[in-house]
């Protein structure tokens, strides 16, 4: 079955230094989300690509970036961790094209706690 | 801006009861809306899909409504069971290539 994988489930880190969220999708969507979960803000935007080579700032992009090499892959990185970056990531995936209806899938999520 | 409220915030009933869940929001020209299932220490679940067109989704027990004029959307569970047990959240999408706005999310329990 298609599915939506994140990796690590689970990071711990300093402040300070950068860290990697990955993001792999069988599904062959063309669109990819990155949110973050937080407790008293629901769930954020932070970036978000249509397609390869293509890339969007989402409404908390600050301190955060993603490249999109290919379709299955959009990595989150994190340049320089801050405890503020602490939450829950999910990954997401759709496709609007054709008859698609745009429905959004997610992964299970990357628990960051920096320190 | 698009916001997207739901209430209540959480909710707790007796298994086998009816219940409604609702989402609001306040820009009625959507692409579509999505309701998700999440359970603690998991991901979201999509459960259903209200493309702007319609009027309604079924699937088993859960039945999704919009009515886009009054920026309105409920989610109506039948015999809730404690399975059922998780928190409901709602998206709108403004358009095909927009991210989703989401809601708080409604937290229920269902006692046995």
């Amino acid at each position: 079955d298609a599915e939506i994988t994140q990796s690590p489930r689970h990071k711990i880190t300093e402040t300070g230094r950068q860290v990697t969220l990955a993001c792999h999708q069988t599904w062959n969507h063309n669109n990819m989300f990155w949110y973050r979960q937080d407790l008293g803000h629901g769930l954020r935007l932070i970036h978000y690509s249509y397609g390869v080579q293509d890339t969007n700032k989402g409404e908390v992009s600050d301190g955060y970036s993603v490249s999109r090499s290919n379709t299955e892959d959009l990595p989150l990185t994190l340049e320089s961790a801050a405890s503020s970056q602490t939450s829950v990531y999910f990954c997401a995936s759709s496709d609007f094209q054709g008859q698609d209806t745009g429905e959004l899938f997610f992964g299970e999520g990357s628990r960051l706690t920096v320190l | 801006k698009q916001e997207v409220t739901q209430i209540p915030a959480a909710l707790s009933v007796p298994e086998g009861e009816n219940l409604v869940l609702n989402c609001s929001f306040t820009d009625s020209a959507i692409y579509n809306l999505q309701w998700f299932r999440q359970d603690p220490g998991k991901g979201l679940t999509s459960l259903l899909l209200i493309q702007s067109s319609q009027r309604e989704q079924t699937s088993g027990r859960l039945n999704a409504s919009l009515d886009k004029s009054s920026g309105r959307s409920t989610l109506y569970i039948a015999a809730s069971q404690p399975g059922d047990s998780a928190t409901y959240l709602c998206a709108v999408k403004r358009d095909a290539g927009n991210m989703l706005t989401f809601g708080g999310g409604t937290r229920l329990m269902v006692k046995p």
